[in-house]
């Protein structure tokens, strides 16, 4: 199993500039995750998925869209890139809903700098 | 709502110490509790996780915590601290958020720093 895969690892774009971050996971998880992570501040939730079809917003969506045609991948939208959009983005999947006993599964992270 | 907090933003042992990290919760009822690790430029992984039952667990890596109810704290201990220990730790607390929906509420980490 790969389990989660993203991609890329690193891009750099300019301000007003779009693009989608990918998000894939092999376990066969319902439940899929975005989080961004800030020096000092934590992860915060982006957009999260209970299924394929179905997905919400979490604390901090603005900016961000997300959708999820099939149970493996969760693609993260950024349009109209701004500099408060920099960050590390991480995509988790579990088995289970969130905020219960199942452990999220995290991938590597993509690094986002926009200029 | 759940909240989650790490008191100490960096902490700094000796290779071979034995090594406390604490983490602090505040939430009505017991919640889910998660200790998570990020190595320098990966994703987090799991050390250990506590619902119910025995309120000391063991994880992975020689990892341990603690889950003290009377002062909602859940903190993370290894009794010899190894080099490769060297990365972020992540405090999770799993509580419900209304209606029957449950949010997974991550802390801000402690930066463990090894020295030789």
């Amino acid at each position: 199993n790969a389990g989660v895969t993203q991609t890329p690892k690193f891009r750099i774009l300019k301000i007003g500039q779009s693009m989608t971050l990918q998000c894939a996971q092999d376990m066969n998880h319902n439940y899929m995750y975005w989080y961004r992570q800030d020096p000092g501040m934590g992860l915060k939730l982006i957009y999260y998925s209970v299924g394929a079809g179905i997905t919400d917003k979490g604390e901090v969506p603005n900016g961000y869209n997300v959708s999820r045609s099939t149970t493996e991948d969760f693609p993260l939208r950024l349009e109209l890139a701004a500099p408060s959009q920099t960050s590390v983005y991480f995509c988790a999947s579990s088995h289970g809903p969130p905020g219960r006993s199942y452990e999220q599964y995290f991938g590597p992270g993509t690094r986002l700098t926009v200029t | 709502a759940q909240s989650v907090t790490q008191p100490d933003i960096h902490i700094t042992v000796s290779e071979g110490a034995s090594l406390e990290l604490r983490c602090n919760y505040s939430y009505g009822a017991t919640p889910y509790l998660f200790w998570y690790v990020q190595s320098p430029g990966q994703g987090l992984q799991l050390l250990l996780k506590y619902f119910s039952g025995d309120t000391l667990v063991q994880g992975i890596k020689g990892f341990e915590a603690e889950f003290k109810r009377s002062q909602s704290s859940f903190n993370l201990r290894k009794p010899s601290v190894h080099w490769s220990d060297a990365a972020e730790y992540f405090c999770a607390v799993g509580a419900e958020s209304g209606a029957g929906s449950y949010q997974l509420t991550f802390g801000k980490g402690t930066k463990l720093s090894v020295i030789p």
